[in-house]
């Protein structure tokens, strides 16, 4: 089955600063790639996808790269804001029963 | 998501008790899934369903059963609940016609002693 590893598990940024999760995953089936975002108390939510017939998708300050041949792709947050402080979760998933698997996760923290 | 709810929102057991966690949605949605969340292992799929007469495992359904009463309800039981299941859990839905976007309940943090 898919595998989706993510890192850093952790990342401190001060305010203003850019963050870049990673994630790379080994089902070459795989074609979508959702980012979640899940704040403290709540349950995950969607900010942004891409799909394996574009490269870059790009939602204000929220963007994401996906390289098909090395199978991973990158969430870019910039300009980060404490409100960007949460949990971050890709995933990845195939065919058309929309079975996602996920990442570990990775705690942002923004300083101001 | 207001859409989706869970209940409880909380919940303490002891090992061996049967529970049952609930969702409901009313979104319209035909899919539901239910996760679990460990801190370091992200989110597991449990169970899933994609209509009411389909029910599929996930990859750590062992201890765990599940019931989908009615399209917009879909129950998660522990059979007999031991300390490794406390865990935060949660439903989510998603339809199978438009986006493949997964909204999310709000959890169900679980503890068992």
């Amino acid at each position: 089955g898919e595998n989706v590893e993510q890192h850093p598990s952790t990342l401190s940024v001060q305010e203003g600063d850019s963050a870049v999760i990673k994630c790379t995953y080994s089902d070459s089936a795989s074609n979508y790639f959702p980012w979640y975002k899940q704040e403290l108390g709540k349950g995950p939510q969607l900010i942004i996808d891409i799909r394996s017939n574009v490269g870059e998708k790009k939602d204000q300050r929220i963007a994401v790269t996906l390289n098909k041949t090395a199978k991973h792709f990158s969430l870019h947050i910039t300009e980060t804001q404490p409100e960007d402080s949460a949990v971050y979760f890709c995933a990845a998933s195939s065919g058309g029963y929309q079975k996602v698997t996920f990442g570990i996760g990775t705690k942002l923290q923004v300083i101001p | 998501d207001a859409d989706v709810t869970q209940t409880p929102r909380n919940r303490i057991t002891k090992t061996g008790k049967r529970i049952m966690l609930e969702c409901s949605q009313t979104k319209g949605h035909d899919r539901m899934y239910w996760y679990r969340q460990d801190p370091g292992l992200g989110l597991r799929l449990i169970y899933y369903s994609f209509d009411v007469k389909d029910i599929n495992k996930g990859e750590i359904s062992d201890g765990y059963s599940v019931s989908r009463q009615a399209q917009a309800k879909f129950s998660l039981s522990l059979e007999s609940a031991i300390p490794n299941q406390t865990a935060l859990y949660f439903c989510a839905t998603s339809d199978s016609v438009g986006t493949d976007t997964q909204y999310f309940g709000p959890g169900t943090r679980l503890t068992v002693l």
